[in-house]
């Protein structure tokens, strides 16, 4: 079974330029994730989804980010534009059920370096 | 809120000692708790929950974790560290009863295991 896979695993942008980054889940999992770690400090939750519906967004650093999951399957994160302390390491997660004790899986990341 | 302390930014050990990574929580309600894997260049990797009954969990690649309520710790435990545990560690809680999915974070431990 693949496990959770996310594109790109690097990004180098400018300052003011747009990044979108993907996440694909393990399939079949309802309940999808973004979290992100800025250098040294802890993983954040940024927003998760369940099914193509927002469950909670409420770790949204501003509205310069945007996610969507159309159809319930992938993800994409879309900053625009994007900032200097917008560089960090995105994660993306997936879990079967809402619960608890859900584990959720995690994806290798997106190193994001905004110049 | 939901928190997570992981007081030490590093921790050596030789191999063929006792490892043990520190974690406090703060949740308000149940927590359930997680240890999560960095190697080098991947993605976060599960290693084990707690989520009720016995306070000593077993998971993957012969590590433990301790549940203790009345100290709020889960303690990460391997009796015997391999060259091939180091790696950064991450401890995380949800706190189910404040109604949300999401995982709390610690800032890691970066473990080094000297041969």
């Amino acid at each position: 079974e693949a496990g959770v896979t996310q594109f790109p695993s690097h990004s180098v942008i400018e300052k003011g330029q747009t990044v979108t980054l993907r996440c694909d889940p393990i399939s079949g999992h309802d309940n999808l994730y973004w979290y992100r770690r800025v250098m040294g400090k802890e993983i954040k939750f940024l927003l998760h989804f369940v099914k193509e519906s927002k469950q909670d967004e409420s770790g949204m650093p501003n509205n310069r980010f945007l996610a969507e999951r159309t159809g319930g399957t992938y993800s994409t994160l879309k900053v625009q534009p994007a900032e200097l302390e917008d560089s960090g390491v995105y994660f993306c997660a997936s879990s079967q059920a809402y619960g608890g004790g859900e584990t959720q899986y995690f994806g290798p990341g997106t190193r994001l370096l905004v110049l | 809120a939901q928190s997570v302390a992981q007081p030490e930014d590093q921790v050596n050990v030789a191999e063929g000692n006792p490892l043990t990574v520190k974690c406090t929580y703060s949740v308000s309600g149940n927590p359930y708790l997680f240890w999560y894997v960095q190697y080098p260049n991947r993605g976060l990797q599960f290693l084990l929950k707690y989520i009720t009954g016995d306070n000593l969990v077993k998971g993957s690649y012969g590590f433990e974790a301790e549940f203790n309520k009345s100290q709020t710790s889960f303690h990460l435990k391997k009796p015997s560290a391999l060259v091939s545990d180091s790696a950064l560690y991450f401890c995380a809680v949800r706190d189910w009863g404040y109604g949300n999915n999401r995982l709390a974070f610690g800032k890691g431990n970066q473990v080094v295991v000297i041969p």
